[in-house]
């Protein structure tokens, strides 16, 4: 099935520092979904993009919808010690409805 | 509100065993998917089910692993005759028809000895 290429697998920052992580695919998908996970939880659903160039944010976090459709990326802007944990990138591709698929997922460790 | 809900919580058995986990989707949700999530990776689609619809099962990694969603609601995902390599967090996420926002329960973290 089709994967997502997420990026960078870690992220090892200062608080206060940006944050930019990406996923890509080699084929158009339909929807683009970002997720967190703290340890010992399930993902937790930040931002969900639907229109190629669409641009969401929620606080800190912004998220756009590529163009090419094939493309994702997360912003977080000024980061805190609590936005610790792991974003997964989800995308649904344009030939199955019912799929989802995930990024490896980008691990971020923010340092006070 | 109730979310996602999972079973237990943490799973310790041998090698050779069958294990059953149970997921209870959020009330009124139509979509139900399992996931696995090995250490360090991302979500491996497993199965999904949407009301009465035949599951989609391409995600299930051998004959060993099956699912059954009944009445619409609380699905368990059975694992037979376990193997090391079965050692993840397993996943259940729900829906409401139509939708590709997923809410995720907790996980079942699963260690076969």
């Amino acid at each position: 099935g089709q994967q997502l290429n997420q990026s960078p697998q870690s992220m090892f920052i200062q608080e206060g520092e940006d944050v930019s992580m990406n996923c890509t695919s080699s084929s158009i998908f339909n929807t683009w979904l970002w997720y967190k996970q703290e340890p010992g939880e399930g993902p937790v659903l930040l931002i969900a993009l639907y229109k190629a160039g669409e641009l969401t944010s929620n606080g800190r976090l912004t998220a756009q919808f590529g163009i090419t459709r094939k493309d994702s990326f997360l912003n977080i802007s000024a980061s805190i010690p609590s936005d610790v944990g792991i974003y997964f990138c989800a995308g649904q591709p344009q030939y199955n409805n019912n799929d989802m698929r995930f990024g490896a997922g980008t691990r971020l460790t923010v340092k006070p | 509100g109730a979310g996602v809900s999972q079973s237990p919580s943490n799973k310790v058995t041998e090698k050779g065993k069958d294990v059953e986990l149970r997921c209870d989707p959020i009330s009124g949700h139509t979509a139900l998917y399992w996931y696995r999530q090995s250490l360090g990776q991302g979500l491996e689609f497993l199965i999904y089910f949407q009301g009465n619809s035949a599951p989609d099962k391409s995600g299930l990694p051998s004959d060993r692993f099956s699912a059954e969603r009944t009445g619409g609601s609380v699905s368990t995902l059975t694992i037979q005759r376990t193997q090391q390599e079965d050692s993840a967090v397993y996943l259940c996420a729900s829906s409401f028809r139509g939708s590709n926002e997923q809410f995720f329960g907790p996980g079942t973290r699963l260690t076969v000895l």
